[in-house]
């Protein structure tokens, strides 16, 4: 069983480009999240997708925009890139959603984002 | 809008005693908290979880404590060993899709 992955490991863009990540969830996991984590802070809560549907937002512009795969695997998408996206950006996958589950996510790695 | 708090970004003890991690959080809605650990160039990882209708939970060595009128939850790692030293980040749980994370307290486990 292979854990999340995360590609790719570093990138740097410059302002008002796009860019997309990519996240390959665990085996047999349906829902994914993305996070963004600043220098310093916790990470904040992006998205969710369940099924390639999303199913919960953070308080993030519609600049962020992701999509999930049949096979699970999913992309975070950023438009018109602002210095302050420069962040690491987290994905996690969990087995399934359900009401009153216990939130056992698992992380990949990251990619580290830098907006020049 | 800071909702979940971690005061303190870092705490140094010594191998075998207890380490204390605290936080703080502002919305009584959460309904579930919980501790992830992170290592240098890795993903957080989690490690254990706590209901709000709970005030303790405990996984071995970790235990999590759940004061839900002060608002505030710790954990607490007994004995401490080395190789607990990571950054300890405190998430609660607004519903099924939103998590709220600490900034996160780096612990040092001194030999």
């Amino acid at each position: 069983e292979t854990g999340v992955t995360q590609s790719p490991t570093h990138l740097i863009k410059t302002r008002g480009q796009q860019v997309t990540l990519r996240c390959s969830s665990q085996s047999g996991h349906n829902t994914v999240s993305w996070y963004q984590q600043a220098l310093g802070q916790g990470p904040q809560f992006i998205f969710q997708y369940y099924r390639e549907e999303e199913n919960g937002r953070g308080n993030f512009p519609p600049r962020f925009s992701g999509l999930q795969f049949p096979n699970y695997s999913s992309e975070l998408n950023v438009n018109a890139l602002e210095l302050d996206d420069s962040a690491l950006y987290l994905c996690a996958s969990r087995p399934g959603w359900s009401s009153g589950s216990t939130d056992t996510q698992y992380f990949g790695p990251g990619t580290r984002l830098t907006v020049l | 809008d800071q909702q979940v708090k971690q005061n303190s970004p870092s705490l140094s003890v010594q191998e075998g005693r207890i380490s204390i991690l605290n936080c703080d959080y502002t919305n009584s809605m959460f309904d579930y908290f919980l501790w992830y650990k992170k290592y240098p160039a890795e993903g957080p990882t989690f490690l254990i979880s706590i209901s709000s209708i709970k005030d303790k939970n405990e996984d071995g060595r970790f235990t999590v404590f759940l004061n839900k009128s002060a608002k505030h939850l710790s954990l607490h790692i007994v004995p401490s060993q080395p190789g607990d030293s990571a950054v300890y980040f405190c998430a609660a749980r607004l519903n099924n899709n939103d998590m709220r994370f600490g900034a996160g307290t780096r612990l040092t486990v001194k030999p």
